[in-house]
């Protein structure tokens, strides 16, 4: 059964700052792993996805890599702002189109 | 504009009054899912839908229903909910299978539903 594990579970930097967030998971045989944001009493955004066969997608300030083999992403934000103050979530595709989620890693940015 | 839509986004109810979120998409997607958002625990899918009439068992379908009469609506159905089943709850669309694996899905705002 597939499991995800997000790292850490909060994080508060002040503005300004670059920032890593840490996902695992146990089963390597994946589609594509997503990276979303949820603000609170929103849904959920999608940020970037990354193929199986890639290794790193980027959006603006966003660079998010993979490493299926290792079982392994990272979510790198560069300078970060307020407004990146949010929850954000892993989750990998198997089988059915289905998304298994980490538990998420909760972004305080401060002025 | 590109939407996945539930209603209600709010409900508080009572133990064994059936209810139904509506989840509806107006992006012509095939799939369809639910998921359920406790602290801890994470997004866990209930039920998802390839296509209409077409409908399987997530992780946790225990004490739900769905059905997928038409390409656009993909409702779900607690029909005696439990102090258990109070939780946020989410539906999410994409396109077609083969296609959704290179896709982000789509995901409503959510509805948080209160079972006392």
């Amino acid at each position: 059964k597939q499991e995800v594990t997000q790292i850490p579970a909060a994080l508060s930097v002040p503005e300004g700052e670059n920032l890593v967030l840490n996902c695992s998971f146990t089963d390597s045989a994946i589609y594509n792993l997503q990276w979303f944001r949820q603000d609170p009493g929103k849904g959920l955004t999608s940020l970037l996805l990354i193929q199986s066969s890639q290794r790193e997608q980027t959006s603006g300030r966003l660079n998010a890599s993979l490493d299926k083999s290792s079982g392994r992403s990272t979510l790198y934000i560069a300078a970060s702002q307020p407004g990146d103050s949010a929850t954000y979530l892993c989750a990998v595709t198997g089988t059915a189109s289905k998304l298994t989620f980490g538990t998420g890693t909760r972004l305080q940015v401060t002025l | 504009e590109a939407q996945v839509t539930q209603n209600p986004r709010y409900l508080i109810t009572v133990t064994g009054k059936k209810l139904t979120v509506t989840c509806s998409q107006n992006m012509n997607h095939e799939y369809m899912s639910w998921y359920r958002q406790d602290p801890g625990l994470g997004l866990r899918q209930i039920y998802y839908s390839m296509n209409v009439e077409v409908t399987d068992k997530g992780d946790v379908p225990e004490g739900y229903k769905v059905s997928r009469k038409e390409k656009r609506n993909f409702p779900l159905i607690l029909e005696s909910p439990s102090p258990n089943q109070t939780s946020l709850y989410f539906c999410a669309s994409s396109s077609a299978f083969r296609q959704s694996l290179n896709q982000p899905q789509h995901f409503g705002d959510g509805t948080r539903l209160s079972i006392l």
